[in-house]
């Protein structure tokens, strides 16, 4: 079946410093690929999607390139801020899969000043 | 994309009561979705909601535990029954407003302790 598998955590970084989050999957077809973010509290946020490869997707500074031949999605940021600390989840959806996402196990990021 | 207001947004339950949780969507949507993510963990596909059908529930879940309710398709109920300090988790409403691919959406979650 599919799956996602991602860096584990928790990692911290000081502000301005580079992130890289890690997200590799396992698919039979041809899947779309997400992440999510889930702040202190809250509940989960779409942060960027890829549909297909070599697709890029961006928001708010992060980018995650959708990579079919090493099938990897990571996620990244060349500046973080404290505000970017959030739980980050790697997900893929099977194409003509009409049912639900797979999920990562999901990543701890602590940005400190 | 939608807005997803989940009731309530936490609580407090002893062992052996019930918990209704409720999800509203502002829109009319096909799929709406049960999620649970433990203590420390990610997310765990409890059942999609079918409005008119019964649940179709995941391998570990079933209905006598976890009574969903579709009645239309803008709301959903998912009741925890029976609680015990195991089922203490996040539980998340999420729906596809787009295509088969198309991102889910999630509501707040519902924080769930039960002592």
């Amino acid at each position: 079946g599919d799956s996602v598998t991602q860096m584990e955590g928790p990692v911290t970084l000081s502000e301005e410093a580079f992130l890289t989050i890690n997200c590799t999957y396992t698919a039979t077809g041809y899947p779309s690929l997400f992440w999510y973010v889930q702040y202190p509290g809250e509940g989960l946020q779409l942060l960027l999607k890829a549909t297909k490869a070599d697709d890029k997707g961006s928001n708010k500074g992060f980018e995650a390139t959708y990579r079919k031949e090493t099938t990897s999605f990571h996620l990244e940021k060349g500046s973080v801020q404290v505000s970017d600390s959030a739980v980050y989840f790697c997900a893929l959806s099977e194409r003509g899969s009409a049912r639900q996402l797979t999920f990562g196990s999901g990543t701890q990021l602590t940005v400190l000043p | 994309s939608a807005v997803i207001s989940q009731k309530p947004s936490r609580d407090i339950c002893q062992r052996g009561t019930s918990l209704t949780i409720q999800c509203q969507v502002d829109s009319q949507v096909t799929m709406m979705f049960w999620y649970r993510q433990q203590p420390g963990q990610s997310l765990t596909l409890i059942a999609t909601a079918n409005q008119g059908s019964e649940a179709t529930y995941e391998s570990g879940f079933v209905i006598d535990k976890f009574p969903i309710s579709r009645p239309n398709l803008t709301f959903s109920t998912l009741t925890v029954s029976n609680m015990s300090p195991e089922d203490s988790s996040i539980y998340l409403c999420s729906v596809r407003t787009d295509g088969d691919n198309s991102p889910l959406h999630f509501g707040n979650g519902t924080r769930l302790t039960v002592t």
